[in-house]
């Protein structure tokens, strides 16, 4: 059975930083692509970046380029998202989700991240 | 950048009846389309892709069609528990997407 499994809710304050994780099983990790989605609350899901993590191949929306960074460790079929310095617009539920046939086809449950001072 | 808008914004539908739902792409994405649905508190669910298969496990009552720029999501016989918000999202330059803004399926 495919799962992905999100840390927990995360609280910082802006200026400090936060790595959130995606815990995968039931796959082969390296095989497939994995994005990042956030949606913030009452709005739409934006996509913001993707990764192989046979490779470490990533792909980031032009809007979320250099604000985060992806990351995948084979050894543990985890991906990682992580902000080096958080601000409030970050505030946000984040999921990840497996790119299988060439959609979503597998989701984690959501990660919510609130940053405020 | 191709964007992607759905209408209606809501749409509301009675119990038993059909919600047709549309997606446009700003230029041609083929039958790169997909379609999810999201219920409060949950991740979305994958509903289509290749703008007509279902995923699997999702009821035939969910049918997916069009191509190009303009595609549509018909739920027939709505159940309570079609009652959500619905995304599509294009995937032409996968692993690079977009998703339209939704449409929230209510019930009248």
């Amino acid at each position: 059975e495919v799962q992905l499994v999100q840390s927990g809710p995360e609280v910082r304050k802006p200026g400090e930083s936060l790595k959130i994780s995606c815990r995968t099983s039931g796959y082969r990790f390296g095989s497939y692509w994995l994005a990042w989605l956030r949606q913030v609350p009452g709005k739409g899901l934006e996509w913001m970046g993707s990764i192989f993590p046979g490779d470490s191949d990533a792909q980031y929306n032009p809007s979320f380029e250099g604000q985060v960074t992806i990351s995948a460790d084979e050894s543990t079929a985890t991906a990682y998202l992580q902000w080096s310095s958080l601000r409030a617009s970050d505030s946000g539920l984040y999921f990840c989700a497996r790119l299988g046939q060439l959609a979503l086809d597998f989701w984690g449950q959501g990660a919510l991240v609130t940053v405020s001072s | 950048e191709i964007v992607v808008t759905q209408s209606p914004a809501t749409v509301s539908v009675s119990p038993g009846k059909t919600a047709t739902l549309s997606c446009r792409a700003s230029q041609s994405v083929n039958n790169f389309l997909a379609w999810y649905q999201q219920k409060p508190g949950q991740a979305p669910r994958l509903l289509i892709y290749g703008a007509s298969t279902r995923a699997t496990g999702i009821p035939a009552r969910f049918s997916g069609s069009g191509s190009g720029t303009e595609f549509t999501l018909t739920i027939s016989s709505l159940q309570s528990e079609d009652f959500a918000i619905y995304y599509c999202q294009e995937y032409k330059n996968w692993p690079l997407f977009t998703f339209g803004g939704g449409t929230k399926v209510e019930i009248k």
